[in-house]
C-alpha cells in the first residue's frame, strides 16, 4: 500500500506564529485530504486537495502531485488550532484512504 | 442539519461478547467507511461500502463484521474473535468512491473498552 509520512511529529507554537506541516506519500494518488482532530476526538475535513492550492481563512494547502508531497500552512495560529493534523491519501475508485501518523500541534497563549 | 451520528459514545464490552456500533448518516452519501484509531496513532481502515448490500474488507477486518441494508446505515459489529478491541472507532461517509470534491465527513466516534 501507499506509505504516508508526516512531519514534524510534534509542533509547539506561540499564538500568532505561522507554521508548515508536510505530508510525503510513496505513490501516485487521486485523493488527498487534510483533517484536524480536536482534543475530544472529532475529525474535521480541512481540505480535499489531490493537486493544486486551496485556502480557507488562516489555513491553506498545496499539493504537488508529481513530487508526491503536500503542505498545510497555518498562519497567525490560535489556541483553537491545537490538536492533531492528519494527511490521508487514496489511489482507487473506492475512496478509501491511507492515513499518516499525524502532527500533534500545541498552540500556547 | 445533515451529518453522521455514531452511538453510543462510550461502550464497555466484557470478554467474549459481541457488540454493535451504530453509524447513521443523512447526507445522502453513497460511500461509508469504518476506521479504528489506537492511542497516538493514525486511522486504520476496517470495512468500507460504496452501495447498499455491498461492502469490502479493509486492512484490519479480522474480528469485525458489517452490514449495509440501507444507504443511511452502516453498523459495525466487534466480535469475540477480535483479540484487542479496545480503541476509538470512527465512521465516515463521502459522496462517492472518489470522495467527490468535499471529502470525508466523520462521525464523533465511539470509544470501546474491554472490561
Amino acid at each position: 500500500g501507499i506509505q504516508v509520512e508526516q512531519s514534524p511529529p510534534d509542533l509547539i507554537l506561540q499564538e500568532g506564529a505561522n507554521s508548515t506541516l508536510r505530508c510525503n506519500f510513496s505513490d501516485s494518488v487521486n485523493n488527498l485530504q487534510w483533517f484536524h482532530q480536536n482534543p475530544w476526538g472529532q475529525l474535521i475535513n480541512l481540505f480535499y486537495i489531490p493537486s493544486g492550492t486551496k485556502q480557507n481563512g488562516r489555513l491553506s494547502a498545496t499539493t504537488v502531485a508529481t513530487e508526491r508531497y503536500s503542505l498545510l500552512y497555518i498562519s497567525s495560529s490560535q489556541t483553537t488550532d491545537s490538536g492533531v493534523y492528519f494527511c490521508a491519501v487514496g489511489a482507487d475508485s473506492w475512496g478509501k484512504l491511507q492515513f499518516g501518523a499525524g502532527t500533534q500541534v500545541v498552540v500556547t497563549p | 442539519d445533515g451529518g453522521i451520528t455514531q452511538s453510543p459514545k462510550y461502550l464497555f464490552r466484557k470478554e467474549g461478547q459481541n457488540v454493535t456500533l451504530s453509524c447513521e448518516q443523512n447526507l445522502n452519501h453513497d460511500a461509508m467507511y469504518w476506521y479504528r484509531q489506537d492511542p497516538g496513532q493514525g486511522l486504520r481502515l476496517i470495512y468500507y461500502s460504496q452501495i447498499v448490500n455491498d461492502f469490502q474488507k479493509g486492512d484490519i477486518a479480522e474480528g469485525y463484521s458489517v452490514s449495509r441494508e440501507k444507504k443511511e446505515s452502516f453498523p459495525l459489529t466487534v466480535t469475540s474473535a477480535q483479540k484487542n478491541p479496545t480503541a476509538f472507532y470512527l465512521c465516515a461517509s463521502s459522496t462517492s468512491g472518489q470522495a467527490g470534491s468535499d471529502g470525508y465527513t466523520f462521525g464523533s466516534g465511539t470509544r470501546l473498552t474491554v472490561v
